[in-house]
């Protein structure tokens, strides 16, 4: 779906473990986010990308860390992952016209 | 930064009824609107858009308002069917300089269409 993948889907980890979560693009697109969804908090943009190298922080930074070596992938790192991590954590990019497409979302249990 | 509040959080109304979601956002430069529609489990989906030189938008059954001198922009969905019953999200946009182009959502409203 315009062609923007997320792995894992599916992840439980432990705590204090670091977590790469992956977001593939197949269209080019000069922009990326990540997002965190939480219940009564929407989506909530942790970090964004406009363009290979280029990042920035978003309003819920702290704990996360992002690297863009590549158009085609953004990738999110929990340096040590803790239970307030939990969530459901989806990707996004934004295409010509303003239009936002998020990816299928990974969901991640910190135990 | 830009703040999006959305009212109200949760929304039952009866099957073809009118249904009215209301956010205002705080930074008079935002100027891109966004509605998005999540199902249970799925990922959320752009239903429908506005821009800050618009005042209004219809796409059958949805519509969106806007009034940008009170800050504030609005979802309708009339004649509400079962399938409309999702969690909606408004969302804004600041066209900053170059690079800097991020979105901001609202919290959500749980709309369930009774039938």
């Amino acid at each position: 779906d315009a062609g923007i993948t997320q792995s894992p889907r599916h992840k439980v980890t432990e705590t204090g473990t670091p977590v790469t979560l992956r977001c593939h693009q197949t269209e080019n697109h000069r922009y990326m986010y990540w997002y965190r969804q939480d219940p009564g908090h929407g989506l909530r943009l942790i970090h964004y990308s406009y363009g290979v190298k280029d990042t920035d922080k978003g309003e819920v930074s702290d704990g996360y860390s992002v690297s863009r070596s590549k158009t085609e992938d953004f990738l999110l790192t929990l340096e040590s992952a803790t239970s307030s991590q939990t969530s459901v954590y989806f990707c996004a990019i934004r295409a010509t016209g303003y239009g936002y497409t998020f990816g299928s979302g990974t969901r991640l249990t910190v135990v | 930064g830009e703040n999006v509040e959305q009212h109200p959080s949760t929304l039952s109304v009866q099957e073809g009824d009118s249904a009215v979601i209301k956010c205002t956002y705080s930074d008079s430069a935002s100027n891109y609107f966004p509605w998005y529609k999540q199902e249970l489990g799925k990922r959320p989906q752009l239903i429908i858009d506005i821009r800050s030189n618009v005042g209004e938008k219809k796409d059958q059954r949805i519509a969106v308002t806007l009034n940008k001198t009170a800050k504030h922009f609005s979802l309708h969905i009339t004649e509400t069917q079962p399938e409309d019953s999702a969690v909606y999200f408004c969302a804004a946009e600041r066209n900053w300089i170059q690079g800097a182009q991020k979105l901001v959502f609202g919290q959500g409203t749980r709309l369930t269409i009774n039938p």
